[in-house]
């Protein structure tokens, strides 16, 4: 059960595009298509943004899209927004307990 | 419209026990399994526990296991998770959250609720 890993920071500009990954075994994140990415900002819960890899739930912007290449999940943010500024974490499920990433600061300069 | 409200939290000695509990509210509650996820000061989301919908499979992550046990009362629409043993690495924000019919993700959360594990 270890954790996946992400970059600590990631930064770009308004408008911009960023990519966020997120890196795991072949037993977790290269094993099941239940890659999810969650948002959170200071001092709130975590707020779903991307499941099983590359789905959106309703209501989150269509900027934000998911993918998986192997053990590797990546998160793209196009058309960066002052908003976007926030941390992102990446989770897995794997066979009978989920793992999470350990998390990457955005910031939008 | 989806709630989860956690209650229970506080301070405790390191090996003293602490429950935690999560009404659920606007939604089938005993068709979806549920999750307990912690983050400590500072640090990242760390997933707990997890139970089936009908509680009758539970799942722990190592850190926990043989101290914490979830469960769940379908008719009062709450998940539960007894904390025993506590450690100071215990310590966080422990957060309720629904699952769709698995664990693999999690689509809303609750606030949270403090646990602080000191002397």
């Amino acid at each position: 059960q270890s954790a996946l890993t992400q970059p600590r920071s990631v930064s770009g500009s308004p408008g911009q595009s960023v990519t966020i990954s997120c890196t795991g075994t072949s037993s977790d994140v290269g094993g099941y298509n239940y890659v999810s990415w969650y948002q959170q900002h200071p001092g709130k819960a975590p707020k779903l943004m991307i499941f099983d890899v590359s789905k959106r739930p309703s209501g989150v912007p269509d900027r934000f899209s998911g993918s998986k290449s192997g053990n590797t999940a990546s998160l793209t943010i196009s058309g960066l927004q002052a908003e976007d500024d926030s941390d992102y974490y990446c989770c897995s499920y794997a066979a009978g307990y989920v793992v999470f990433g350990g998390g990457t600061k955005l910031t939008v300069l | 419209e989806v709630q989860l409200l956690e209650s229970g939290g506080g301070l405790v000695q390191p090996g003293g026990s602490l429950r935690l509990s999560c009404a659920a509210s606007g939604f089938t509650f005993s068709s979806y399994a549920m999750s307990w996820v912690r983050q400590a000061p500072g640090k990242g989301l760390e997933w707990v526990s997890g139970i089936s919908g009908s509680g009758g499979s539970t799942y722990y992550a190592d850190s926990v296991k043989g101290r914490f046990t979830i469960s769940r009362d379908n008719s009062e629409n709450t998940v539960y998770l007894q904390m025993n043993s506590l450690r100071g690495e215990d310590t966080a924000v422990y957060y309720c959250a629904k699952n769709p019919g698995s664990m693999r993700y999690f689509d809303y959360w609750g606030q949270g609720t403090l646990v602080t594990v000191s002397s």
